[in-house]
């Protein structure tokens, strides 16, 4: 298995609601990324998880919550979202934190 | 900081060659990466250059002068299919992108 499947590749939510992004990778890689990237935008770093631990933190708003619940899982947690945080959310993979980024397909949010 | 600069955009005929720069300046340097990314969909990884030096790969080649701070990506024999955005990436403890060059390729 060589890919990072991201659920659901589609969400749309209401400011009041709380949702979870979801990543699954089966390739090993001990390091985990979360992206964000808006229209015509290159990926932003927003989170990167190491041996299932938070090792950096791009200042994200306490929004997006992220967790790792183990090496293969990594959720981002959503509440009271802002339309601006409307965007292509993008998890990615690695087997150290030097090389072999596999990126998922992504999740298209929509906040309403 | 970390400054990844790259063209905003080119355009070539189909069967053609292009050629994308990037330039950086970044704290730290642990390998630079080329990514396509066709418009809402994932990037996918092309290539990845950490020795100074020119990658071949089928119709796509990067090279990387890391005393100038510099990256280039060629690819050849253009299909329609290659119009797409195409992401300079460089890792030092974490990998930043340049803005990305839109390809388009014409017939």
């Amino acid at each position: 298995d060589t890919e990072v499947t991201q659920t659901p590749k589609h969400l749309v939510m209401g400011m009041t609601n709380k949702k979870s992004l979801k990543c699954e990778q089966h390739m090993g890689h001990r390091a985990m990324y979360w992206y964000k990237q808006k229209a015509k935008k290159p990926p932003e770093l927003m989170f990167v998880y190491s041996y299932e631990k938070l090792s950096i933190n791009e200042s994200v708003p306490s929004r997006f919550s992220p967790e790792c619940p183990n090496s293969s899982l990594l959720n981002l947690h959503l509440h009271a979202l802002q339309p601006e945080d409307s965007a292509l959310y993008l998890c990615a993979s690695s087997p150290t934190d030097s090389y072999g980024y596999t990126f998922g397909s992504g999740t298209r949010l929509t906040v309403v | 900081g970390q400054n990844i600069d790259q063209p905003t955009e080119m355009t070539a005929t189909e069967g053609a060659i292009v050629q994308i720069n990037c330039t950086y300046q970044t704290s730290g340097f642990n390998g630079l990466f080329w990514y396509q990314q066709h418009a809402g969909e994932a990037p996918t990884f092309l290539s990845y250059n950490v020795l100074d030096g020119l990658e071949e790969k089928g119709r796509f080649s990067s090279f990387l002068s890391r005393s100038k701070g510099y990256s280039y990506l060629l690819l050849k024999e253009l299909q329609m299919k290659d119009s797409a955005s195409y992401l300079c990436a460089v890792n030092d403890y974490k990998l930043s992108f340049g803005a990305g060059t839109t390809v388009t390729v014409r017939a």
